[in-house]
């Protein structure tokens, strides 16, 4: 099962609005609704920021998104902040051996 | 408070084995399923085991199967990573994870809580 494929980088300045993609197959992002995306800022534990593709765990600022288009997924993170500079991950069901996959991870700098 | 706490991790020869635990407290345990998920030094995350709440669905990642074996106590509120046949690959920052739903007989991976990790270092 190879990684889902997500840019290396993405940038904004401090209130703009950021899309990340997240694409894979019709065997796990385009053929279920159990992404979820985390964010993770250097030396601490990855942190849940939407699952089932577009759903918010109570606590995460309404300002991230969740959405999905045929085998590409996508976090949208509006009001850019500079608490919002991390490294961002999806991750979805497949149907393979393996049950579950991440994408390949994205680093998003606030300018 | 969900308390997620790793341990077990360490510096071993290829080929040797290791076992993980993870104690839980602060949720009912076996009410959810529970992965170990892991991240080489600078690299991203690899989702690599998950067990459901009654042990009935488990699932590993293809790097790893028929060398790791996860299991769980659930009377003893723990999750283990036993690892065999260690590779110099495996080197990483282990984390186990809770799932967001419990009762899920499906190994969907959304990881609510993560713990802060137990580093397993493989080299000779």
């Amino acid at each position: 099962q190879s990684a889902l494929t997500q840019p290396a980088s993405v940038s904004g300045s401090p209130g703009q609005s950021i899309t990340i993609s997240c694409t894979g197959t019709s065997s796990d992002v385009g053929g279920y609704n159990y992404v979820s995306w985390y964010q993770q800022h250097p030396g601490k534990a990855p942190k849940l920021m939407i699952y089932e593709v577009s759903n918010r765990p109570s606590g995460v600022s309404n300002r991230f998104s969740g959405s999905k288009s045929g085998n590409t997924a996508s976090l949208t993170i509006s009001g850019l902040q500079a608490e919002d500079e991390a490294d961002y991950y999806c991750s979805s069901y497949t149907s393979s051996s393996t049950p579950s996959v991440f994408g390949t991870g994205t680093k998003v700098t606030v300018l | 408070e969900v308390q997620l706490v790793e341990s077990g991790g360490g510096l071993v020869q290829p080929g040797r084995s290791l076992r993980l635990s993870c104690a839980a407290s602060g949720f009912t345990f076996d009410d959810y399923a529970m992965h170990w998920v892991r991240q080489a030094p600078g690299k991203g995350l690899e989702w690599v085991s998950g067990i459901s709440w009654n042990s009935g669905s488990i699932g590993y990642a293809d790097s790893v199967k028929g060398r790791f074996t996860i299991s769980r106590d659930n009377a003893k509120n723990s999750l283990y990573l036993q690892m065999n046949s260690l590779r110099a690959e495996d080197t990483a920052l282990y984390y186990c994870a809770k799932d967001s739903f419990g009762f899920r007989e499906l190994l969907v991976f959304s990881g609510e809580n993560w713990g802060q990790g137990t580093l397993v270092t493989v080299s000779s």
